[in-house]
């Protein structure tokens, strides 16, 4: 997991409430992703970036937002949280065919 | 749609014996297949891919076989050791960008 960071680790928040799932590489790779985790399920793919000021839409990307203005920097914002996004959600990196995640953020919605 | 299915949920073996994890796939798009490993409270780590021009990548004591025309794919882990025990997720790639998951197999490595 060296060289992607995702903060905060962990995080309960109310239905209704905002956040953002921060992401930061120090891998200068332009390629970043962002993907949930379900108990029991594969990743989804929710939104990616091929490039700073390029975004673009996943597998699962209602509820979400992200922006991407520097190539360090891939933030994941959520506006309304609902329990439907209770998961742990890994930001990813990739480099020609290879994809490094950092350590997750384990997010409930109570 | 689940366009990456690993069948079995999980796969127990005696260590020094072989493993054989198992995918399938249902977009015959996909253009590269990737396994990864994942211990609890971790991100995924990459471990082995294979473009789908090959049928066999190897590195060391790990070898992914590509069946194309079965839409199949398969790690072999020989030989397994216990700290090979974790949860393997089968991914596919599709135009550089959409990446699928299978759902993961657990594998336990019995000393």
């Amino acid at each position: 997991n060296a060289g992607v960071t995702q903060t905060p680790k962990f995080r309960i928040l109310k239905i209704g409430q905002s956040m953002t799932l921060q992401c930061t590489q120090d891998m200068n790779h332009n390629y970043m992703y962002w993907y949930r985790q379900d108990p029991g399920m594969g990743l989804k793919l929710i939104y990616y970036s091929v490039g700073a000021g390029i975004t673009d839409k996943g597998e699962v990307p209602n509820g979400y937002n992200v922006s991407r203005s520097t190539t360090e920097d891939f933030p994941l914002r959520l506006e309304l949280a609902a329990p439907s996004q209770t998961s742990v959600y890994f930001c990813g990196v990739r480099l020609a065919d290879e994809q490094y995640f950092g350590p997750g953020t384990r997010l409930t919605v109570t | 749609d689940q366009q990456v299915k690993q069948n079995s949920p999980s796969l127990s073996v005696q260590e020094g014996r072989i493993s054989i994890l198992n995918c399938d796939y249902t977009n015959s798009m996909f253009d590269y297949f990737l396994w990864y490993k994942k211990y609890p409270a971790e991100g995924p780590t990459f471990l082995i891919s294979i473009s789908s021009i090959k049928d066999k990548n190897e590195d060391g004591r790990f070898t992914v076989f590509l069946n194309k025309s079965a839409k199949h794919l398969s790690l072999h882990i020989v030989p397994s050791q216990p700290g090979d025990s974790a949860v393997y997720f089968c991914a596919a790639l599709y135009n550089n960008n959409d990446m699928r998951f299978g759902a993961g197999t657990r594998l336990t490595v019995k000393p």
